[in-house]
């Protein structure tokens, strides 16, 4: 069964330029979470999706946003990027909204802004 | 800002001994998490620890949640090469206005054989 998928796996992107990051979830998971990881940091929560809906949402700026699509893939929209956006940002998904179920991670996109 | 401290940041150990790391915050949490995490891969999930009090065994591997389920342990007996990675707890909350999930700062172990 193929786990969390995420694309691209590596972007180099300009400062200013924007990006779109995509995450498929295991199949049958309907809630999908977005985390940036700093390097040497832990993951910081930035949104989770539930059956389309937003369920929750971390201390990020306005140029974050995201989506979740009717086949509950979802995607990562991040605008006018800066150099303190690059980061590993990882996609997790879960069978349930509630936060007591467990969550599987992809294997990340690396973004580098330049 | 980081609601969940870890400690210790680093540990380097010989094969066989034990450990424990430790998982602190002021605040109360739904429940927590533990995962594990290697270069260039996501976290993997070791364990979810809902009420407080409780204690997971996993092999080697002992994880409690405390009483007032604000902080959390992690400890491994016998130590092998395999454990070495980025250990990460995760504080869940449910709140009012959605979820929240908070990671600690990292335990980087490494075990020499």
């Amino acid at each position: 069964d193929a786990g969390v998928t995420q694309s691209p796996t590596h972007l180099i992107k300009t400062r200013g330029q924007h990006v779109t990051l995509r995450c498929s979830p295991i199949s049958g998971h309907k809630s999908v979470s977005w985390y940036q990881q700093v390097l040497g940091q832990g993951p910081q929560f930035i949104f989770q999706y539930y059956e389309k809906e937003e369920r929750g949402r971390g201390n990020f700026p306005d140029r974050f946003s995201a989506r979740q699509f009717p086949n509950y893939s979802s995607e990562l929209n991040v605008n006018a990027l800066l150099l303190g956006d690059s980061a590993l940002y990882l996609c997790a998904s879960s069978s349930s909204w509630h936060p007591n179920y467990g969550y599987t991670f992809g294997s990340g996109t690396r973004l580098t802004v330049v | 800002t980081q609601l969940l401290e870890q400690s210790p940041q680093f540990l380097s150990i010989q094969e066989g001994e034990n450990l424990t790391v430790y998982c602190n915050s002021s605040s109360v949490f739904s429940s927590l998490q533990w995962y594990r995490q290697e270069p260039g891969e996501g976290p993997v999930l070791l364990v979810t620890v809902v009420t407080g009090g409780e204690v997971k065994k996993l092999k080697r591997l002992t994880f409690q949640f405390g009483d007032a389920r604000k902080d959390s342990s992690l400890h491994i007996t016998a130590a092998q090469p395999g454990d070495t990675g980025l250990y990460l707890c995760a504080g869940l909350s449910l709140t009012d206005t959605g979820n929240q999930f908070y990671f600690g700062t990292g335990t980087s172990l490494t075990v020499i054989p």
